[in-house]
């Protein structure tokens, strides 16, 4: 019930393309849904992030859809740049204020 | 503004040796803390968390504590190293309301 699953596990697209990452959780207690981005021996930073009495939350060219009855929230990179390739970790918070991450997703951005 | 430091960055230990890996966080109060692991191309997996001076969490059973012996200061440490200790540290911070910000982490290796 703490798992957030996360597919794919890697992600190849050609620059100027629509990247999209799902997610899936079980535990309806979590009430905060972030996503990270990790560059190669780096920690992850904060992207974007979504509660779920809300659907879709837009920041530049990164939007997460949120379906709370299906459980289910996806991030979705528009015009995919080289500069955005990247390990993505989708996350949900727990009561205790913990995140619980998927296993992440490789995203490689040809040019 | 609130930063969070994270020391050594890397680190190369013999097996049996001892650990310590300190992290503190600068720029707010009674945050919650958190250190992470992250094996090599995989998630993130919550090791400690503390939500306030002397209050630590075990998520995992292993050969790794944690202390926090003040507000902002969080110390994970071995007294014996393992091979299968290896991995990419982190430490994060968040307070009420707020999603957890990450260290840059801390390449350890056993060797």
């Amino acid at each position: 019930q703490q798992q957030v699953k996360q597919s794919p596990q890697s992600l190849i697209v050609q620059k100027g393309g629509i990247s999209i990452i799902n997610c899936a959780y079980e535990n309806t207690a979590f009430d905060y849904f972030p996503w990270y981005q990790q560059f190669p021996g780096k920690g992850p930073a904060l992207l974007i992030a979504i509660r779920p009495d809300v659907s879709e939350k837009k920041e530049g060219r990164f939007t997460i859809s949120f379906n709370k009855s299906a459980k289910q929230f996806s991030l979705h990179i528009m015009d995919s740049q080289p500069g955005d390739s990247a390990t993505y970790f989708c996350a949900a918070r727990g009561s205790q204020g913990n995140l619980i991450f998927g296993k992440g997703t490789k995203l490689s951005v040809k040019p | 503004s609130q930063t969070i430091h994270q020391w050594p960055a890397t680190l190369v230990q013999p097996v049996g040796s001892p650990l310590s890996l300190e992290c503190t966080v600068e720029g707010t109060s009674n945050p919650n803390l958190y250190w992470y692991r992250q094996a090599a191309g995989r998630g993130l997996q919550l090791l400690f968390y503390s939500v306030g001076i002397g209050q630590i969490s075990s998520e995992v059973p292993q050969n790794l504590s944690a202390s926090r012996p003040q507000d902002r200061q969080f110390i994970l440490s071995s007294k014996k190293l393992l091979l299968s200790d290896s991995g990419f540290y982190l430490c994060a911070w968040s307070v009420l309301g707020v999603v957890a910000f990450f260290g840059q982490g801390t390449r350890l290796t056993v060797v």
